[in-house]
């Protein structure tokens, strides 16, 4: 158990299809993260948010579309993906400072 | 720029002995450094952190360094077991700024 919650935990979809990632935390945190995980490569950091507004938005295409509706869900809309875009999603979540963030297992993402 | 990058990407090591994860970062600001493992199918869980302002610091069977004026971290890990395998990520943030860095990673095999 790690305190940050993902589903799914595998999703395959089509490149035109809609989907949503969510994530879910219940460790009293108010930053919530999303990274991006490829192969070989060290964990990209796509969004952050603190207190339910976004504080970063580290270049990511319009395609990832997140939103947070309260401290403790985060969720991550996709639509139009491409085959590049096939990695794991990461969800963590911090107290503010010098803290260590808390991650969930991520969602395996498959773009055909 | 930024960097935090690890000086050896495979480790192999005997069941019962010590090993050493190396970590070299290059932002001088940076007053607080993480620690975390990731094994398969799974997100970075949280070994131990430490801030600028120690040298060293011990968890259980965990102790990590931090040489600030080469800019180098180190994860020692006693009496290496199987669980130990994994994929082991340095990480640095700053006071003034709000991200976390990555490094790219170091796999640790444990050879039975």
């Amino acid at each position: 158990e790690t305190g940050v919650t993902q589903t799914p935990r595998h999703l395959v979809m089509g490149m035109t299809n809609k989907k949503s990632l969510k994530c879910e935390q219940h460790l009293g945190h108010n930053a919530m993260y999303w990274y991006k995980q490829s192969a070989k490569k060290p964990l990209e950091l796509m969004f952050v948010y603190n207190f339910k507004e976004q504080t970063e938005n580290n270049s990511v295409p319009s395609r990832f579309s997140p939103e947070c509706p309260n401290s403790s869900h985060l969720f991550l809309h996709l639509h139009t993906l491409q085959p590049e875009d096939s990695a794991l999603y990461l969800c963590a979540s911090s107290l503010p400072g010098l803290q260590p963030q808390h991650f969930g297992d991520g969602t395996r993402l498959s773009i055909l | 720029g930024e960097s935090v990058g690890l000086h050896l990407p495979t480790l192999s090591v005997q069941e019962g002995d010590n090993s050493i994860i190396n970590c070299a970062y290059s932002n001088s600001a940076s007053d607080y450094f993480i620690w975390y493992k990731q094994e398969s199918g799974k997100g970075p869980q949280f070994i131990i952190d430490i801030r600028s302002n120690m040298d060293k610091r011990q968890g259980q069977r965990v102790t990590v360094l931090l040489n600030k004026t080469v800019k180098h971290l180190s994860l020692q890990i006693a009496a290496t077991q199987p669980g130990d395998s994994a994929v082991y990520f340095c990480a640095e943030k700053g006071t003034s700024y709000d991200k976390v860095i990555f490094g790219p990673g170091t796999s640790l095999s444990v050879i039975p």
